[in-house]
């Protein structure tokens, strides 16, 4: 069974570009993550979706970032205009339980680095 | 403040003895408590989900404990093999919360 696939697995862009990361959860799992991960924060939350639906998008930094699910086999995460200080590397992670009360399956990340 | 601390220097342990890490929290009243292996490079995996009604878990070579009046969680393998190198994190969940709070990771070194 496939597992949680993301897209790009390294993606290096310059300050300014628009980035896009994408996400295909596993089949079946109602609740989806996106996370960053960084040596000086370690893993912040981005992003909660249940059902398709953005639960909480309170740890999104800014109005640069924005994420969508339009189904519940895809999301995005885009980055625009990028920044230096954007570099980390961002993980989705599904679930077939609703909020935190089951295990969480990751991607293997983006590995974004912006110069 | 609400923090969680987790062993902040690298793990030494020889092989074959056991490995206990440790994952301790303030200002914080947790409904679960889930530990996740993390390989350089990778994506955490889920190892094992301990609730605040449950002293211990165990998974194999694995066990966790949990004491709310402590505010720790202890990660323990037994019978340690270079292959449990990797950084190991735990994450606290409240109840009725959708967010997990994560520790920093506590990397784990085993040596032959």
């Amino acid at each position: 069974d496939a597992g949680v696939i993301q897209s790009p697995r390294h993606e290096v862009t310059e300050m300014g570009q628009e980035v896009t990361l994408r996400c295909k959860p596993i089949s079946g799992h109602n609740s989806l993550f996106w996370y960053r991960q960084t040596m000086m924060r370690g893993l912040e939350l981005l992003i909660y979706f249940n059902n398709n639906v953005p639960i909480d998008d309170s740890g999104m930094p800014e109005d640069r970032f924005s994420a969508k699910m339009p189904n519940a086999s895809f999301s995005t995460l885009k980055i625009q205009p990028s920044e230096p200080r954007d570099s980390a590397v961002y993980f989705c992670a599904s679930s077939s339980r609703t909020g935190n009360t089951g295990e969480l399956f990751f991607g293997e990340g983006s590995r974004l680095t912006v110069l | 403040s609400q923090k969680i601390e987790q062993n902040s220097e690298a793990l030494n342990i020889q092989e074959g003895k056991t490995a206990t890490l440790t994952c301790n929290y303030t200002n914080y009243s947790p409904a679960y408590l889930q530990w996740y292996r993390q390989d350089p490079g990778r994506g955490p995996v889920f190892l094992l989900l301990i609730r605040e009604n449950e002293k211990e878990k165990r998974k194999e070579r694995l066990k966790v404990t949990f004491d709310t009046t402590l505010k720790q969680s202890l990660f323990h393998i037994t019978a340690s093999q270079p292959a449990d190198s990797a950084t190991y994190l735990c994450a606290l969940a409240m109840d009725s919360n959708y967010q997990l709070i994560w520790g920093a990771g506590t990397k784990l070194i085993i040596k032959p």
